[in-house]
């Protein structure tokens, strides 16, 4: 079975500094897709960013970047000049290509400091 | 403005009572999908429908029932039978095309709290 996992509950950044969110996973696999998303207080999950595992070149979606190894199983997150609305929830998602269900881990809860 | 809704926004529920959430969404997804939310925890998948009139339980389906009568509409059931219905459920729905979907994406969600 496919796990996905995120080791830092939490983490800090200052504002307009750069954080990286961890996340490993562990499939069989070889066609898969990775997800970022966000979850602000308001608690709707909004789509940060994408990664196709036969694409290597990461994916980058303007402060938000990934680094993803797939030999590693690896795919973080980086997020550059940090903004007090970057401040939320974030979950790391694996999806098997073909296959409906998404598996997520368990979040990290990132908090900017003014 | 095309979108995911979800309603009520907060429900409460007397034990023993079924309920029903409801989802719409039109973006012309073909695929939905329930997950559901506790503290400390990812989100794990109730059920989800591919096509109308069509639907797979996912990793904790008992105790909940759903329907795909229109391809906008996907409501979820919490019967009596689940025994720990307090979480936070959000919907999803996707794209299907080629053999598999695309981007899931969410609703508002919904605060179900038994009393």
């Amino acid at each position: 079975a496919q796990t996905v996992t995120q080791s830092q509950p939490e983490m800090s950044v200052q504002e307009a500094e750069t954080v990286t969110l961890s996340c490993t996973y562990d499939t069989s696999e070889s066609d898969y897709y990775l997800f970022w998303y966000k979850q602000p207080p308001s608690r709707q999950m909004i789509l940060v960013i994408r990664q196709e595992a036969y694409k290597q070149q990461n994916a980058t979606e303007n402060r938000f970047s990934v680094n993803f190894q797939k030999a590693a199983k690896s795919f973080s997150l980086k997020i550059s000049d940090s903004q007090l609305g970057d401040a939320a929830m974030y979950f790391c998602a694996y999806r098997r290509w073909g296959y409906q269900k998404v598996t997520f881990g368990i979040g990290t809860k990132l908090q900017v400091i003014p | 403005d095309g979108g995911i809704t979800q309603s009520p926004k907060y429900l409460f529920r007397k034990e023993g009572q079924n309920v029903t959430l409801s989802c719409e969404q039109n973006l012309n997804h073909d695929a939905m999908y329930w997950y559901r939310q506790d503290p400390g925890q990812g989100l794990r998948l109730i059920y989800y429908s591919q096509i109308v009139n069509d639907f797979q339980k996912g990793d904790i389906a008992e105790g909940y029932s759903v329907s795909r009568e229109k391809k906008e509409s996907f409501p979820l059931t919490v019967t009596s039978a689940q025994k720990n219905p307090t979480a936070f459920y959000l919907c999803a729905s996707s794209m299907f095309s080629g053999g598999t979907t695309d981007t899931q994406y969410f609703g508002p969600g919904t605060r179900l709290t038994v009393l």
